[in-house]
This record gives structure tokens, C-alpha cells and sequence, in this order.
């Protein structure tokens, strides 16, 4: 979950290890959500989206779990890897909207 | 083909100085827009453009910023007079016109540091 101050949540795990990485969103009306991640010197990236009539969806090693009763958004990876190092966030869309609204981000950093 | 490209990557200046940030978005996108992110907090939206049109810029965060993209290709925003609370990393990104999606395509930021 997120933290209060300055510092992001950071999630660390050792190569080969399954992550998790979650997310609260606020907006009762967000039926559409995404997530992206930003590595050190990049811009966001798109990774997977997930629209309110699916509580899940799977991609290449990544699956999103989406529980709308609680307003809880998660990411798995699967086997994470050195390369999925990185700044993670998700973002929730109101239904019609085009501006993606994003979280703080969760640091991810596996561990060679 | 050619990504989204900012421009400067990284801008030191005084408080009270003027600094326009350049957002060239990827071919054919009509859709624009710019964030921000001050150090460990959220990606905040500023605002967005369809072509040429601001469609909205509840995010914008006083007078002092000023974004045009005239002719609906590059963009630029304009901090004037800068503040210490502007510094952060300016995000640029576009997508094209269709239907909702939340895959927008991101530059690599401009940082910007006001002392």
C-alpha cells in the first residue's frame, strides 16, 4: 500500500522470484486502469490495462488483478528479473475520460 | 519511427527566470498532453491537447504556466516567472485519436530545477 511522506513503497525481491506490486485507486467511477513503468532516466511505459468488466487479465509474465469492491489494483510478475527494476505505477480513468490519472509508484528492485 | 522527444532534458535557473519546455509528439498524434512529477510523489496531469485545442487544463497549476501547441504538432510550455515548488520532471506524452485508451506514449522528461 502506499506510505505517507516523501519516500515511495518499495518492494524488493531476489531474481526468480514472483512480485507483487499493489494499488488503491479512490475514484468510484475509474472503469479503466493501467499500468506503466519508468525506468531510472525514461518516461513511463505502457505495460497492461484492465477494464472494470474483468478481474483479470494476463500478458507476457505479468497478470493485473482487479477487485472493484475494495478498489484494489494489483501487478504480478512472474520470475522477475533484473530488467523489471523499476519505478511502477497505476493509473484509473473515469469512464469517457481520456486523462489517465496516476498513483506515487512503487520502487521495484530485484536483487541479482 | 521516432518517439516522443522533449527538449531540454535537464534546465537549472533561477527563481524568477523564464523556462519553455518543447514537446515533440510522435507523428500523427493528435492527442497531447503534459504531467508532472515532483520527487517521489504522483505523476500529475497538467493538461491536454487534441490537435491544436486545449481540451482541459484542470491541472495547470496558476497563471504563471502556459502551454501552445500551435498548428497541432509540437507543443511547448512556458514557466514564467519560475518558483521553487515548479522544480520537478516534466513529462510529455501523446497518443493518437480513437477510441479511450490509457496507452499514452511518454517522452523522457525534462527535468527542471529551479534554485
Amino acid at each position: 500500500g502506499e506510505s505517507v511522506g516523501l519516500h515511495l513503497p518499495t518492494l524488493s525481491v531476489q531474481e526468480g522470484d514472483n512480485s507483487i506490486i499493489n494499488c488503491a485507486y479512490s475514484n468510484s467511477a475509474s472503469d479503466y486502469f493501467i499500468w506503466y513503468k519508468q525506468e531510472s532516466g525514461k518516461g513511463p511505459q505502457f505495460i497492461i490495462d484492465i477494464r472494470s468488466n474483468m478481474d483479470k487479465r494476463q500478458g507476457q509474465r505479468v497478470t493485473v488483478l482487479l477487485n472493484k469492491t475494495v478498489k484494489h489494483l494489483s501487478l504480478q510478475i512472474a520470475a522477475t528479473q533484473p530488467g523489471d527494476s523499476a519505478v511502477y505505477f497505476c493509473a484509473e480513468m473515469p469512464g469517457g475520460s481520456y486523462i489517465p490519472t496516476f498513483g506515487r509508484g512503487t520502487s521495484l528492485i530485484v536483487h541479482p | 519511427e521516432a518517439g516522443v522527444t522533449q527538449f531540454p532534458s535537464h534546465s537549472v535557473i533561477e527563481k524568477g527566470q523564464t523556462v519553455t519546455l518543447r514537446c515533440d509528439p510522435i507523428s500523427g498524434h493528435d492527442n497531447l498532453y503534459w504531467y508532472r512529477r515532483v520527487m517521489g510523489k504522483e505523476i500529475k496531469f497538467l493538461l491536454h491537447f487534441v490537435k491544436e485545442s486545449k481540451q482541459d487544463e484542470s491541472g495547470m497549476p496558476n497563471n504563471r504556466f502556459l502551454a501552445e501547441r500551435t498548428g497541432g504538432t509540437y507543443s511547448t510550455l512556458k514557466v514564467q516567472p519560475a518558483e521553487l515548488e515548479d522544480s520537478g520532471v516534466y513529462f510529455c506524452a501523446s497518443s493518437p485519436l480513437g477510441p479511450v485508451t490509457g496507452e499514452l506514449f511518454f517522452g523522457e522528461g525534462s527535468r527542471l530545477t529551479v534554485l
